[in-house]
């Protein structure tokens, strides 16, 4: 069983569009993130919810909101894509923020704004 | 803002080399860990270090930490083509998700 799965691996859009990546864990963590790698493969953290409350929102444009049905599902929806938005998105889990212990990632999905 | 810093950026070794790769940080820690991203794939937890340790192992991984210096590093014995990957080093510093420097690509020559 993959602990976390995201949809679509691979995305390719036009500027302006609107799309939505999909984020499932299956660990029983309560906290879930979103990570942004370009395309150096600086991996940079962009939203981490706990428990569906978002608490941590790394200066990353509205156009990108997060949204959180219940703990094991975190999407996120991009609003009016741009160029510069080309990146490999990640998803990941790990037990709680305050335990401190590893993150366990999905497979990524690649965005390609044209 | 990015904490982790490794160096290497980039490793070729031929397969049964060890393989070093060095990690420097900014601030206090609770813990570093480090990944290994094989290419289109997503990052795979290898080994934490807890900021009171000073060396960990697991099978051929061994890592160290010196606090003092603010720096870690990542061995790989005996290295084999498999271990071909982007090997991230990531601190956390509690209460904060973990922040990732950007990597260094080791290649295992067959």
């Amino acid at each position: 069983d993959t602990a976390v799965s995201q949809t679509p691996k691979y995305l390719v859009t036009q500027m302006g569009n609107d799309k939505s990546i999909k984020c499932e864990q299956n660990l029983g963590h309560d906290t879930m993130y979103w990570y942004k790698q370009d395309s150096k493969k600086f991996l940079k953290i962009m939203f981490s919810y706990n428990n569906k409350e978002l608490i941590i929102n790394e200066t990353v444009p509205n156009r990108f909101s997060p949204k959180s049905p219940d703990k094991a599902h975190l999407n996120l929806h991009i609003n009016s894509l741009e160029l510069g938005d080309s990146a490999v998105y990640f998803c990941a889990s790990s037990r709680d923020l305050l335990a401190g212990g590893e993150l366990f990632f999905g497979e990524g999905s690649r965005l390609t704004v044209l | 803002s990015q904490q982790g810093e490794e160096d290497p950026q980039a490793l070729s070794i031929q397969e049964g080399e060890n393989a070093t790769m060095n990690c420097s940080y900014k601030t206090s820690i609770n813990n570093l860990q480090w990944y290994r991203q094989n290419s289109g794939r997503g990052l795979v937890h290898l080994i934490l270090i807890r900021s009171n340790e000073r060396e960990k192992h697991s099978g051929r991984l061994r890592v160290t930490l010196d606090t003092s210096k603010k720096s870690s590093s990542l061995l790989i014995t005996a290295s084999r083509a498999a271990d071909t990957a982007s090997y991230f080093c990531a601190t956390d510093g509690g209460n904060t998700p973990l922040v990732f420097g950007k990597g260094t690509r080791l290649s295992v020559i067959a």
